[in-house]
């Protein structure tokens, strides 16, 4: 079954860190770029950041530049966030979500979501 | 930056079709693409690349995009079609962006 789990959401304090991951199962991982995109609560979904298959390419949303890091491990099937200097409006679900170059890089695989809260 | 709008509710009778829009700038010369979201569950893909669904999408959705709107239409809509929508699209300024959502509300 093709999966996406995130995992490392949870509570922490404003100017704090967190570091989210996501882990792949069921297609060839190193084949697919993927992507980070958070929603907050009662609001719509906001794009993060981009990584390609190889890391060659990364991209941020002007929201999270220079405070959030995408990076991935191809031997280990996973995809991270390292997330710093986390502001209040950064609380929301964050979704890992694949991309598929046959559907001119459409979502197509998106995991479950892992929740982080940003509060003192 | 490059905005996607879309109308914040759609509201249609059970069997009707419903038209959810999403304008931009030349969005006909994009590549969109549409999610559906219902509560507490992740975004599902049903339209890619326009009008093309990915496998398992229902044939009554279908998506059309040229001038300055791109259109998801839901024929003979169902109860379970009740979520909110969400168009994608990217630019070369913005990166992935997508649009506000619209909340479907089936009558």
């Amino acid at each position: 079954e093709v999966q996406l789990v995130e995992s490392g959401g949870g509570l922490v304090q404003p100017g704090g860190s967190l570091r989210l991951s996501c882990a792949a199962s069921g297609f060839t991982f190193s084949s697919y770029s993927m992507n980070w995109v958070r929603q907050a609560p009662g609001k719509g979904l906001e794009w993060v950041s981009y990584i390609s298959s190889s890391s060659s390419t990364i991209y941020y949303a002007d929201s999270v530049k220079g405070r959030f890091t995408i990076s991935r491990d191809n031997a280990k099937n996973s995809l991270y966030l390292q997330m710093n200097s986390l502001r209040d409006e950064d609380t929301a679900v964050y979704y890992c979500a694949r991309g598929d170059p046959r559907l001119r890089g459409a979502f197509d695989i998106w995991g479950q979501g892992t929740m982080v809260t940003v509060s003192s | 930056s490059y905005v996607l709008t879309q109308p914040p509710s759609v509201s249609v009778a059970p069997g009707q079709t419903a038209r959810i829009t999403c304008g931009g700038n030349n969005i006909g010369s994009k590549s969109v693409h549409w999610y559906q979201q219902k509560p507490g569950q992740a975004p599902v893909l049903v339209v890619y690349d326009d009008s093309d669904r990915p496998s398992g999408i229902p044939e009554r959705f279908s998506g059309s995009n040229s001038g300055n709107t791109a259109t998801l239409t839901i024929s003979r809509v169902e109860a379970g079609d009740e979520a909110d929508y969400y168009c994608q699209v990217w630019d070369s300024s913005s990166d992935w962006v997508f649009g506000g959502g619209t909340k479907l509300t089936v009558l």
